[in-house]
């Protein structure tokens, strides 16, 4: 059973056009991850919230930016979107204390034509 | 810098066969370890972890045993389904620190015959 849900599930941008992806942590896991995940490939870090600050950040351009908010949601916000830009995106959260792995969400495939 | 690497695949095995799936690291510090796995269509699910040495994780029928001695955290699994088809990930966080982010691996893809 997982506790991390995404929306939407699929979505199809063209582009040059901007996306905004939603995420719902469990309650009390104050930290949140984002992962791109292009086919074939293991996910890599794009950015980490913790309290509504970034607190980390993987090798992605600026126009990849987020936002955490009070209630464990947070979005992913991509501008300016490129082909390369197609792949699953994961949410994954954790609480603070503690050597926890993270729950991840089911992902939402982006595909930019 | 910190990194994992495992078995390139994919794996084929016929059902009941015995399955390892080698996953060794590099990290400082002492990091916590961990095997995902990845449906078709889904995302990731944490299969089993461990947080220190000589720790076991299991899950499901699959163990792995930290051996920070020849940094490694290999999969193992007695008898394998058809149902145990999917991607696995090695993974790893290096502390406890809000600031740890999860590294993977390019995973491992096994089908498994019936």
């Amino acid at each position: 059973e997982t506790g991390v849900t995404q929306s939407p599930t699929h979505l199809i941008k063209t582009r040059g056009q901007q996306v905004t992806l939603r995420c719902s942590s469990q309650s009390g896991h104050n930290t949140v991850s984002w992962y791109q995940q292009a086919l074939g490939q293991g996910p890599q870090f794009i950015f980490q919230y913790y309290r509504e600050e970034e607190n980390g950040r993987g090798n992605f351009p600026p126009r990849f930016s987020g936002l955490q908010f009070p209630n464990y949601s947070s979005e992913l916000n991509v501008n300016a979107l490129e082909l390369d830009d197609s792949a699953l995106y994961l949410c994954a959260s954790r609480p603070l204390q503690g050597p926890y792995g993270y729950t991840f969400g089911s992902g939402t495939r982006l595909t930019v034509v | 810098g910190n990194s994992v690497t495992q078995m390139e695949g994919p794996v084929t095995l016929s059902e009941e066969a015995f399955l390892t799936i080698n996953c060794t690291y590099t990290a400082t510090g002492y990091p916590s370890l961990f095997w995902y796995v990845q449906y078709p269509g889904e995302g990731l699910q944490l299969l089993l972890k461990a947080t220190k040495a000589d720790d076991k994780g299991s899950n499901k029928g699959f163990e792995a045993t930290y051996r920070k001695e020849t940094t490694s955290f290999h999969l193992e699994k007695g008898s394998v389904q058809v149902s145990d088809s999917a991607v696995y990930f090695c993974a790893l966080t290096a502390g406890y620190s809000s600031a740890s982010k999860i590294i993977f691996g390019s995973g491992t893809r096994l089908s498994i015959r019936p």
